[in-house]
């Protein structure tokens, strides 16, 4: 059983540029939530998705940020004109249907950086 | 008001010493759970331990261990016999209202 997997684990991107982070959950896990880490900091919460629906996007920038979790494929943090404050490490987690008594699992994380 | 609070940016202990990392939580959500991950310098999530809020007795997992006090809202771990190893950031977490928040983490530094 696969953990979460992430990819790509380090991206580099230009201003102004697109960047498409990917995130598949564990086998069985209908849950996705993005963090971000900015360096020398804690995780911070972005986005809570399940399957086609976006729970709580609470901690997510209101421009150029959106995340989606499709039926099919892996779940996508999608990141327009990026500027150098959005460098920073982007983790994945997943979890089972029970929620709250039992750990997230997380990805390695994508090391984003803009140049 | 912080969900999370790790009050203990810095801690050194010697090879094979206990310590103590410190976590307090504050909630409303009657159902929660309590995490502890560890983040080495490569970077990724490590999972330690985990804690339910109906749970009886204090979470243990090899040399961790969670000392749960409810009424105090903490959620403190417990390193038995460091390692070198074990030098790292060390995050709190508190699951309620379907999201993981973190607290800034404690940074481990064990000395030989």
């Amino acid at each position: 059983n696969a953990g979460v997997m992430q990819n790509p684990r380090h991206l580099v991107r230009r201003r102004g540029q697109e960047a498409r982070l990917r995130c598949s959950p564990m086998k069985g896990h209908s849950h996705v939530y993005w963090y971000r880490q900015l360096p020398e900091e804690g995780l911070k919460f972005m986005v809570y998705l399940q399957k086609e629906n976006i729970i709580d996007e609470s901690g997510m920038p209101k421009e150029r940020f959106s995340a989606e979790f499709p039926k099919e494929g892996p779940s996508i943090l999608r990141i327009q004109q990026v500027v150098r404050g959005d460098s920073a490490a982007y983790f994945c987690a997943s979890s089972p249907e029970r929620t709250g008594d039992t750990e997230a699992f997380f990805g390695q994380g994508t090391r984003l950086t803009v140049v | 008001a912080q969900k999370i609070t790790q009050t203990q940016p810095g801690m050194f202990v010697q090879e094979k010493e206990a310590v103590t990392l410190d976590c307090t939580y504050d909630t409303s959500d009657p159902s929660y759970g309590l995490f502890w991950y560890k983040q080495p310098s490569s970077g990724e999530m490590i999972f330690l331990i985990y804690q339910g809020s109906y749970d009886q007795q204090n979470a243990t997992e090899g040399r961790y261990s969670l000392n749960f006090q409810k009424a105090r809202k903490s959620a403190n771990l417990v390193i038995s016999a460091s390692q070198l190893g074990d030098s790292a950031m060390y995050f709190c977490a508190l699951f309620d209202f379907q999201k993981l928040v973190f607290g800034t983490g404690t940074r481990l530094l064990v000395s030989p």
